[in-house]
C-alpha cells in the first residue's frame, strides 16, 4: 500500500528555534511536495522537488527551506520559527512529469509559541 | 498564475440527499481537474479526476462535470452517507507544466 509518512503528528516549538519536518515515501516517486494548510486558506504550496537535490519554490516559500538528499526523503526546514508559521504541514508525493495524483501524509500540526 | 475559487465553504445535507460543490478556474490552459477528500485527522486523498477532453466522469455515487467554456467544474455526490462528511478540495493544473492549485475547500456535513 502506498505510504507517505511524516515524522511527527504534533510539534511544539519556541519562536526563533530551527525546526525540521521530515517526510518519507515508499513509492519511488520522483516528485515530493510540502503544503501548508490553514483554515479558510486551503492548501498552499511551499516548496516541491522533482528529483534528488532539486527544488522549486511554491507560492509561499518565505521563511522556509527544503532538503532532498535521497529520493524517498524530503525535509522542510524553518530556519527561525515564528508564530505565524503555526499551521498544519502536509507532505505529498507523485509519480512522473505530470505532477498529478498526489499522495498525502497525515500531516504535522506545528505550534510555535 | 492559476486561481481556483470553490463554493460553498460549508454544506450541510441530510443523509440520502445529493451534494454539489462548484469550482471555477482562471487559466484557460488548465487541463487537469482532481478532487480530494480529507477526513478528520488525515491527509487529503484523491477521489476522482477529470481531464479537459472529457465533459463528465462517474465513479459509483461520485461524478464530476467540466464546462471548459465557462471554466468551471463541479463535484456531485448522490445518496450521501455520514461517511461522506469531510473537507473536499478541488484543484487545477496544466499537465506536465504546473503544480496543482487548490481551492480553499468545502466542509460537507451529512446528518443521519
Amino acid at each position: 500500500d502506498v505510504k507517505v509518512t511524516q515524522s511527527s503528528r504534533y510539534l511544539v516549538k519556541r519562536t526563533g528555534e530551527k525546526v525540521f519536518l521530515e517526510c518519507v515515501q515508499d513509492m519511488d516517486h520522483e516528485n515530493m511536495f510540502w503544503y501548508r494548510q490553514d483554515p479558510g486558506l486551503g492548501l498552499r504550496l511551499i516548496y516541491f522537488s522533482y528529483d534528488v537535490k532539486m527544488k522549486e519554490k511554491g507560492d509561499i516559500p518565505e521563511g522556509y527551506s527544503v532538503s532532498r538528499e535521497k529520493k524517498e526523503r524530503f525535509s522542510l526546514i524553518l530556519e527561525s520559527a515564528s508564530t505565524n508559521q503555526t499551521s498544519m504541514y502536509l507532505c505529498a508525493s507523485s509519480r512522473g512529469q505530470g505532477r498529478e495524483k498526489l499522495f498525502f501524509g497525515s500531516g504535522t500540526q506545528l505550534s510555535v509559541l | 498564475g492559476e486561481n481556483v475559487e470553490q463554493h460553498p465553504s460549508t454544506l450541510s445535507v441530510q443523509e440520502g440527499d445529493s451534494a454539489v460543490i462548484k469550482c471555477t478556474y482562471s487559466d484557460s490552459a488548465s487541463n487537469y481537474f482532481p478532487w480530494y477528500k480529507q477526513e478528520l485527522g488525515k491527509g487529503p486523498q484523491l477521489i476522482i479526476d477529470i481531464r479537459s477532453n472529457v465533459g463528465e466522469k462517474k465513479d459509483q455515487r461520485i461524478a464530476v462535470t467540466l464546462n471548459k467554456t465557462a471554466k468551471h467544474f463541479s463535484l456531485h455526490i448522490t445518496e450521501t452517507q455520514p461517511e461522506d462528511s469531510a473537507v473536499y478540495f478541488c484543484a487545477a493544473s496544466i499537465t506536465g507544466y504546473s503544480t496543482l492549485t487548490f481551492g480553499k475547500g468545502t466542509m460537507l456535513l451529512v446528518s443521519p
